[in-house]
């Protein structure tokens, strides 16, 4: 089965830095995405990860350990626009499409 | 460029209707799946076409079922609708199966009373 957790809500202030863990048990593994959804509208790609370590782009970056199941997502210089929920999602096999979502963590970024 | 559309925006139907829901793909983009997503809840894969043939399906009944046609174009239909059905329905779409991203869509959201 599939089990993937991550915190259901956190805060913080405009220009600090906040770090969204995922954890994830899975059948298999091909890949690791980070989304964003701000609400009452579609989630947008953020990051993907397939090999162990950091991808960093722009103000986001994306962590994976894969032999710990772990990832994170990391905002620098949180603006009032970050406030969303951002959404982790595991690939078990090499198909996209049939990608498995955490409950997604609510962002709550304040001045 | 136009992104990924759906139609309708919203919609509300009755207990033991039956749904047809839209999608256009990405320009470029061959592959559609779609994802039910439950208020509070991060979507769930119902099935992918490819091809005009579904490849791949989720935990879903057979009431959902659905269509790709050689525009690439997809519809999804839901028989019997519960009001367990109520969500937002995305459509995303990807330049083949295997590729890593997806695009989707804004969604639409369905209300059955």
């Amino acid at each position: 089965g599939q089990n993937i957790d991550q915190p259901t809500e956190m805060t913080a202030t405009e220009g600090a830095i906040v770090q969204i863990n995922c954890t994830y048990q899975t059948s298999g593994f091909n890949g690791l995405f980070w989304y964003q959804q701000h609400a009452g509208e579609a989630p947008t790609f953020l990051s993907y990860n397939v090999l162990d370590g950091l991808e960093e782009k722009g103000r986001f970056s994306s962590f994976l350990s894969r032999s710990k199941g772990y990832s994170y997502l990391l905002l620098k210089e949180l603006q009032m626009k970050d406030s969303a929920s951002y959404l982790c999602a595991v690939r078990s096999n090499t198909n996209a499409g049939k990608s498995t979502f955490g409950d997604g963590t609510t962002l709550t970024v304040k001045p | 460029d136009a992104g990924v559309t759906q139609s309708p925006t919203h919609l509300i139907k009755t207990r033991g209707q039956q749904v047809t829901l839209r999608c256009s793909p990405k320009s470029g983009h061959d592959t559609v799946s779609w994802y039910q997503q439950a208020l509070g809840q991060g979507p769930q894969f119902i099935f992918q076409y490819y091809e005009e043939e579904e490849r791949q399906r989720g935990n879903f009944p057979d009431r959902f079922s659905g269509h790709q046609f050689p525009n690439y174009s997809s519809e999804l239909n839901v028989n019997a609708l519960l009001l367990g059905d109520s969500a937002l329905y995305l459509c995303a779409s990807s330049p083949g199966t295997t590729a890593y991203e997806q695009y989707f869509g804004p969604g639409t959201r369905l209300t059955v009373t």
